[in-house]
């Protein structure tokens, strides 16, 4: 089946520091790949995205490239603010076939960072 | 503004007796879904419902009901709970662009706790 694996944490990092989460993917097919972001008592919020090989989303300073080769879809921000503190969800999503036709999503990286 | 809204956003209820939790969206979005999020486990479909009428079960449906009757709305149901059912659930809707779910909009989420 699809699944999605990333570091769970919490990850620690001083303000200002670079980030890397990690988030590597099996499926069957080609999906699309997802970051969202949890704040504190709220939902999920879409980050960034992309559908296709080579394709690099971006969004408020983070960024992810779509990897096919190594299925991977590395969440990266070059200096990362106190407000970035937040759970980050991998996720995938397939063309429906008949079968669950939702997301996949890792387990959540809680991210933490101290001023 | 687009959003899903969710009520209640926090219940206690005992065990056995059936509850409701209702999310509706002003999107006019066609698919909508439940899941719930558990500590390690990361988030988990419940159910899923790709047009009125239309639903079906995701990786953890048992236990849980849903019904579309409306598009923006997708009530989920809890017939009897159990303890096991405490959990924080969200609803979403997506956007589909073919036959692929292009981004997913979440409400603020419902911790249910099940005594």
């Amino acid at each position: 089946g699809n699944s999605v694996t990333q570091m769970e944490g919490p990850v620690t990092l001083s303000e200002e520091a670079f980030l890397t989460i990690n988030c590597t993917y099996t499926a069957t097919g080609y999906p699309s790949l997802f970051w969202y972001v949890q704040y504190p008592g709220e939902g999920l919020q879409l980050l960034l995205k992309a559908t296709k090989a080579d394709d690099k989303g971006s969004n408020k300073g983070f960024e992810a490239t779509y990897r096919k080769e190594t299925t991977s879809f590395h969440l990266e921000k070059g200096s990362v603010q106190v407000s970035d503190s937040a759970v980050y969800f991998c996720a995938l999503t397939l063309p429906s076939g008949g079968g669950a036709d939702g997301l996949t999503f890792g387990k959540g990286t809680h991210l933490i960072i101290q001023p | 503004e687009a959003q899903v809204t969710q009520n209640p956003r926090y219940l206690i209820t005992v065990t056995g007796k059936k509850l409701t939790v209702t999310c509706s969206q002003n999107m006019n979005h066609e698919y909508m879904s439940w899941y719930r999020q558990d500590p390690g486990l990361g988030l988990r479909q419940i159910y899923y419902s790709m047009n009125v009428e239309v639903t079906d079960k995701g990786d953890v449906p048992e236990g849980y009901k849903v019904s579309r009757k409306e598009k923006r709305n997708f009530p989920l149901i809890l017939e009897s709970p159990s303890p096991n059912q405490t959990s924080l659930y969200f609803c979403a809707s997506s956007i589909r662009s073919g036959n692929m779910n292009t981004e997913a909009f979440f409400g603020q989420g419902t911790r249910l706790t099940v005594v």
